[in-house]
């Protein structure tokens, strides 16, 4: 089964730093973009950034381009979102979810991890 | 590319046929459109994507239709597991967006 398994709920207060992850099972992990989105109830869902663990060329979100940094370790197949100083307005669910071989739709996604910035 | 999708909530019964609407600011072609649907507590799944194509495992009851600028996503029998909420998002062009969602509601 294909699947992404995310790292567990994080409360931190502004100004810390913060990683998360996404693991991938059940397919080629390697050969797949992983796209992350940030849902909250106020801008809904917006994409972040895609990265392609294979070499780990990433792509931005203008909106998110200097805000955070993507990643990825591909012997453990897992990638990563991270903050180096976080903001209260970073609160949200963070999905990891892959994307289409060639186009970018997404799936299957990841569970979702919330963060709380408080 | 904005995505504004109608209405923002459908209440339906079971066994009806739903449509929802997907409106863009600017053309996405006739492919690089796709639906998702999430339930309370859970992450979205992709349901339709290309437009028309639809993902594995899922029902031939859900259908995508459309080019350019207006998409549609029908349900054409509601069962109960069906009532969710909907989001389209294009990715014609970076960066890839999301409707705001129609909410479908017994």
């Amino acid at each position: 089964e294909e699947q992404l398994v995310q790292s567990g709920a994080e409360v931190k207060k502004p100004g810390e730093s913060l990683k998360i992850s996404c693991q991938g099972s059940g397919y080629s992990f390697t050969t797949h973009w992983i796209g992350w989105v940030r849902q909250t109830p106020g801008k809904g869902l917006e994409w972040m950034g895609n990265i392609y663990p294979g070499d780990s060329d990433t792509r931005y979100s203008p909106s998110f381009r200097g805000q955070v940094t993507i990643s990825a370790d591909k012997s453990i197949n897992t990638a990563y979102l991270q903050w180096s100083s976080l903001k209260a307005s970073d609160s949200g669910i963070y999905y990891c979810a892959r994307r289409g071989s060639t186009v970018g739709w997404f799936g299957p996604w990841g569970q979702g991890t919330l963060v709380t910035v408080s | 590319i904005v995505l504004t999708q109608s209405p923002g909530t459908l209440s339906l019964s079971p066994g009806e046929r739903a449509t929802l609407s997907c409106r863009a600011s600017q053309s996405v072609g006739s492919t690089y459109l796709a639906w998702y649907q999430q339930k309370p507590g859970q992450a979205p799944r992709l349901l339709i994507y290309d437009v028309s194509s639809r993902a594995t495992g899922i029902p031939d009851r859900f259908s995508g239709s459309g080019s350019g600028t207006d998409f549609t996503l029908t349900i054409s029998r509601l069962e109960p597991g069906d009532f969710a909420v909907y989001y389209c998002q294009q990715y014609a062009g970076s960066p890839y967006t999301f409707g705001q969602g129609t909410k479908l509601e017994i």
